[in-house]
């Protein structure tokens, strides 16, 4: 058990729907990251959210977005969802101090929430 | 730029026998290198990481990888292979600049271990 916990574990929908997905991070943990994970992509970094900023973008659409509350739980929010959002849905988090102090960079995987966009 | 190639996108063992997964890596700075696996319906789970101190890294159920900077290699071998070690397995290369904590994922090797 990394720490890190995500819900829902299993999400349905239809197109043109909106979901949030929630996630929360090991105790300490300052930074949140989300990825996408499907299998004509792979694993893509979607955002990074540091002490409730966002910090660095990577492969998110428009239509995606998250944000990091006080008490470091971050939500992503997918909406006008397609049928090529069916992915599954990883946070992680990793230690960085308040400083930007680096403890340790590796991060540590939820376990997913997996999206079906029916 | 950072980059990371798994040589094998699927590799088939039998149980008892070595594993041997293969990574290159190509990194501007000295890189951090982890293997994370993940079983089926699961999250990412770290298995080990070099992060520049000694290049035999040792991680968890008997896997090891070894940093061989002139070869940008970071291979993941294990002894004996379990059964329960079938699963999928991502080697990773870390940036860490400005407060981003960058992770580049390779695209992944499929472990079969049959009977």
């Amino acid at each position: 058990d990394s720490g890190v916990t995500q819900t829902p574990k299993h999400l349905i929908t239809a197109t043109g729907q909106r979901v949030t997905l929630r996630c929360s991070p090991r105790s300490g943990d300052l930074s949140v990251y989300w990825y996408q994970q499907s299998l004509d992509q792979g694993l893509q970094f979607l955002i990074q959210y540091y002490n409730g900023e966002e910090r660095a973008k990577g492969n998110i659409l428009e239509r995606f977005s998250a944000q990091q509350f006080p008490d470091l739980h971050s939500e992503l929010n997918l909406s006008s969802l397609e049928l090529g959002d069916s992915a599954l849905y990883f946070c992680a988090s990793s230690a960085l101090t308040e400083g930007g102090l680096l403890l340790g960079n590796e991060q540590f995987f939820g376990p997913g929430t997996r999206l079906t966009v029916l | 730029a950072q980059s990371v190639t798994q040589l094998d996108s699927h590799v088939s063992v039998s149980e008892g026998t070595p594993v041997l997964l293969r990574c290159n890596y190509s990194s501007s700075y000295s890189p951090s290198l982890f293997w994370y696996v993940q079983h089926p319906n699961k999250g990412l789970q770290l298995l080990l990481k070099y992060t520049s101190a000694a290049t035999l890294v040792k991680g968890i159920n008997g896997f090891e990888a070894e940093f061989k900077k002139s070869e940008t290699s970071f291979h993941l071998t294990k002894p004996s292979a379990h059964m329960s070690d079938a699963a999928e397995y991502f080697c990773v290369v870390s940036h860490f600049s400005g407060g981003y904590n960058k992770l580049i994922f390779g695209a992944g090797t499929r472990l079969a271990v049959h009977p």
